[in-house]
């Protein structure tokens, strides 16, 4: 049962204007969200993240929101370039439970220029 | 920076073999974990450690099993490979709770198996 769903197999955005990729979560008890991104041929790499504390972190282009009420969090990129073309992995756990990554099944963006 | 190394990039094994998968990370990590990637299904946890000579099973360990002898060393087994276990295999290893960053996973480069 996967706990942690990005809808988006794919996403194609021109360069320079906003990438927006989404990511739902079913299980109430995760407390900490992150977003990892991978170039073919290599690990993923850690991007940003967000406790549930809060509602936005920011770091530099890329900017993580989440709705808790919602289940629901997203990333922005803007502007998006060129480099940032990889897929993206949201992942969510609990913290004081078995503090454990779940991974969502990914989303591939492609950044035209 | 944290280097977690995997000792192949590329395998191709045979049904029936018995395959091991090496990763090393240099930055005296007490956490690290298995995870194979799957196109659809995202990554998913095998096994993982909490500190030397412990392992827990993730949330798909059949036909898997796992050494963690040294601190910096963790192994993944594949006792006898079947092709259902041809997928992308992604060691990572995590800073100790203790410490800021704690939920960030540093991931090794990743091996490739084939099973024929």
């Amino acid at each position: 049962d996967q706990q942690v769903k990005q809808n988006s197999p794919s996403l194609s955005v021109q360069e320079g204007r906003i990438s927006i990729l989404n990511c739902d979560y079913t299980n109430s008890m995760f407390d900490y969200f992150l977003w990892y991104k991978k170039y073919p041929a290599e690990g993923p790499t850690f991007l940003i993240s967000i406790s549930s504390i809060k509602d936005k972190n920011e770091d530099g282009r890329f900017t993580v929101f989440l709705n808790k009420s919602a289940k629901h969090l997203s990333l922005h990129i803007v502007p998006s370039q060129p480099g940032d073309s990889a897929v993206y992995f949201c992942a969510a756990l609990h913290q004081t439970g078995a503090n454990n990554l779940f991974f969502g099944t990914g989303t591939r963006l492609t950044v035209i220029p | 920076d944290v280097k977690v190394t995997q000792s192949s990039r590329y395998l191709v094994k045979r049904t029936g073999e018995k395959v091991f998968l090496e990763c090393v990370q240099d930055m005296d990590h007490e956490n690290m974990f298995w995870y194979r990637q799957d196109p659809g299904l995202g990554l998913r946890l095998i096994y993982f450690s909490y500190d030397v000579k412990m392992k827990e099973k993730g949330d798909i360990p059949e036909g898997y099993s796992v050494s963690r002898e040294k601190k910096e060393r963790f192994s993944l087994i594949l006792e006898s490979a079947s092709t259902n276990q041809t997928s992308m295999y992604l060691c990572a290893s995590r800073l100790p709770d203790s410490r800021q960053g704690k939920e960030t996973q540093y991931f090794g480069p990743g091996t490739r198996l084939l099973v024929l």
